[in-house]
């Protein structure tokens, strides 16, 4: 069973912080999602990875995937509370395609 | 292009009953998975289908099943309904790239009394 860690669990900041939420395995992933979910709603889709190293910006959100694609971040840049959610990620290793998730990071920015 | 849908949204059963929840991809998609979303164990994996096969199975009882048409609409059961069975139930599908992006649908909230 491969295991996905992700940190830190709760995150509440003042908007304009920046904050980092971690991701990691010991186990290679093939690919790696990142996802926000509201209450109640179903986890939106903010990037995928798939190349060790690789850089993505949606924003204000930069995701960076480890050389070695065991770990990802998810970098905020000047929260605004707009950005409160639950953020997953979510990896699939070999050739299985069922994600496996992290606990998730729940956000809160507060104005 | 429409996004994945998923019904009914809310459900209220009681304990032994079954229940049918039913799942519409993203046009194009062919592959529909399924996930049960709860508190305590955040998101977990119930299987995945492609072209009406089932080709993975997480680790749930066979009280759980599920089935994939030919337009690729995907319907899931699960039988004698417990209480622990009350969850978020989420449909993702896929075109099958080799990114494997799974887009998800908005849910249905089961509760079991």
């Amino acid at each position: 069973t491969q295991l996905l860690e992700q940190s830190p669990q709760f995150l509440s900041i003042q908007e304009g912080e920046n904050l980092t939420v971690y991701c990691n395995s010991s186990s290679v992933f093939s690919s790696l999602q990142w996802y926000r979910q509201e209450p109640g709603e179903g986890p939106v889709l903010l990037v995928t990875v798939v190349t060790g190293g690789e850089v993505k910006k949606l924003k204000r959100l930069t995701f960076q995937f480890g050389d070695a694609r065991k770990d990802s971040s998810l970098h905020i840049t000047a929260a605004q509370p707009g950005d409160t959610g639950l953020y997953l990620c979510a990896g699939s290793f070999g050739s299985a395609r069922q994600l496996t998730f992290g606990s998730g990071t729940q956000l809160t920015v507060l104005p | 292009k429409a996004g994945v849908t998923q019904t009914p949204r809310y459900l209220i059963k009681t304990r032994g009953q079954q229940v049918t929840l039913s799942c519409s991809p993203i046009s194009g998609h062919r592959s529909v998975s399924w996930y049960q979303q709860t508190p305590g164990q955040g998101l977990q994996f119930l299987f995945e289908y492609f072209s009406e096969t089932q080709r993975n199975k997480g680790n749930f009882p066979g009280r759980f099943s599920g089935r994939q048409f030919s337009n690729s609409r995907s319907e899931m059961n699960v039988s004698t309904l417990e209480l622990g069975d009350s969850a978020l139930y989420l449909c993702a599908s896929s075109w099958m790239g080799t990114d494997n992006e799974q887009f998800f649908g908005p849910g249905t909230r089961l509760t079991v009394l």
